[in-house]
């Protein structure tokens, strides 16, 4: 069964540091992935998707990400991370003709402190 | 532009009770998907639908969950009759047309306890 695993539940980070989100995809055929973020209490919202092209892929707020075919990975990266970024992030794919169905990670909670 | 819009926003009910919650999706969107989300499980696809038709309705949990879209810029999520194991937020998508691939746009979800 196709399927998507966010290998951390949560991360707690130091503002300004780096962070790395780890995410692995089950299926090597052709494949398209998503970020998504969720902020206290409200939906989902797209940071960035790999569709096809270069392999990173930057979305908003600084984010970016790094399709890996050989490791079937999308690890979502920061450089430098803000208190407003502490939110849930999750992964997603969707393969080809499967009409648009997303299947999400787990979710992992990130936790940005002072 | 609206956005997609979920109500209510919240809903507390007794187990035995029909719950119905309600989606308006982006106009133009002719996918629209709804998802349950709770801490064991995660976040759920229960069903969707493309140009108002059920496409894949097998994450609905059992017959006590049913779905319509009757038109484009409208459908419904029905439980009846609603268990205390039905408390989640349940999340409406919408995306747009030409392929598979478009991001989906989330609305705020509806919280429903059921007591």
């Amino acid at each position: 069964a196709q399927s998507v695993t966010q290998l951390d539940s949560q991360v707690p980070v130091f503002e300004e540091a780096p962070v790395e989100l780890r995410c692995n995809y089950s299926s090597s055929v052709s494949v398209y992935l998503f970020w998504y973020v969720q902020y206290p209490n409200q939906g989902l919202q797209l940071l960035l998707k790999y569709l096809s092209g270069s392999t990173l892929v930057k979305g908003i707020n600084g984010f970016e990400a790094e399709f890996n075919k050989s490791q079937t990975s999308f690890h979502l990266r920061k450089p430098s991370v803000h208190i407003s970024d502490t939110a849930e992030y999750f992964c997603a794919v969707t393969y080809y003709n499967q009409g648009g169905k997303l299947i999400f990670g787990q979710g992992t909670e990130l936790s940005v402190k002072p | 532009d609206a956005g997609v819009i979920q109500s209510p926003r919240h809903e507390v009910t007794e187990m035995g009770q029909e719950v119905t919650l309600r989606c308006k999706p982006i106009s133009g969107h002719n996918s629209l998907f709804w998802y349950r989300q709770t801490m064991m499980r995660g976040l759920e696809l229960l069903i969707y639908f493309n140009n108002n038709v059920p496409i894949d309705d097998s994450g609905m949990p059992e017959d006590r969950f049913s779905a319509k879209m009757p038109n484009a810029s409208f459908s419904t999520l029905k439980i009846q009759p609603s268990e205390p194991r039905d408390s989640a937020v349940y999340f409406c998508a919408s995306a747009g047309p030409t392929n598979s691939y478009n991001e989906q746009f989330f609305g705020p979800g509806t919280r429903l306890t059921v007591l």
